[in-house]
């Protein structure tokens, strides 16, 4: 059974800080690895990564992958907070039309 | 920004009763997805549609479940006889290629009573 597991489940840091979310995957015939953010209701897309060991970045938030290791991590610098959700991580298989597999999120608060 | 919709936003039933929730996909998306979050757990996969036909379901997905994409915006998901375990968010979501990025709508909280 695919699994994605993400760590830690809840982290509180301050406003400036520096964050790494961790995910793990086992999935059969692995396809893509996405991160989402999740504030009230819809996730949010952030990143998709397919290729090990290239960071993709977009602002202060970046990823990468290790499809050795079978992990993700994702990076906030300079937390603000409006950073503030929970980050979801989901892995796809290599199907038809891609199902995405999620972990339980890692819940991020950042206090100013 | 093209974004997918979703209504009602909130959809109140009594246990046994049918419903439809709809959404509006991203126009020029051609893989549809439902998915369901119930309260403090984690995001699962229902079922995906492709090509006016469903491509892979879970085993949540069973015959009280149903998609069909009526006409060429939206999509839909029925629930036929509804159980209070069915209490959840459904999401929609839609990608361009199989294999590219889901984007989700915001959501129908379905409260099953």
């Amino acid at each position: 059974e695919d699994k994605v597991v993400q760590s830690p489940l809840s982290l509180v840091v301050h406003e400036g800080d520096t964050v790494t979310l961790n995910c793990s995957y086992e999935v059969t015939n692995f396809r893509s690895l996405l991160w989402y953010k999740q504030e009230k209701k819809a996730p949010t897309f952030l990143f998709m990564l397919t290729s090990s060991g290239i960071e993709k970045k977009s602002g202060r938030l970046s990823s990468i992958l290790d499809k050795k290791e079978l992990f993700s991590i994702l990076n906030i610098t300079a937390t603000q907070t409006g950073d503030s959700a929970v980050y979801l991580c989901a892995v796809g298989s290599d199907r038809g039309a891609q199902k995405l597999v999620f972990g339980q999120g890692t819940r991020l608060t950042i206090n100013p | 920004e093209p974004e997918v919709t979703q209504t009602p936003s909130h959809q109140v039933t009594q246990m046994g009763q049918e419903v439809i929730l709809r959404c509006v996909p991203i126009s020029n998306h051609l893989y549809f997805y439902w998915y369901r979050q119930i309260l403090g757990q984690k995001v699962e996969f229902l079922v995906s549609f492709y090509n006016n036909e469903i491509s892979e379901k879970s085993e949540i997905f069973d015959d009280q479940f149903s998609v069909e994409r009526p006409d060429g915006s939206n999509f839909t998901l029925k629930i036929r006889s509804t159980k209070l375990e069915d209490s959840a968010m459904y999401f929609c979501a839609s990608s361009e290629q199989g294999f590219g990025e889901q984007f989700f709508g915001p959501g129908t909280r379905l409260t099953v009573l």
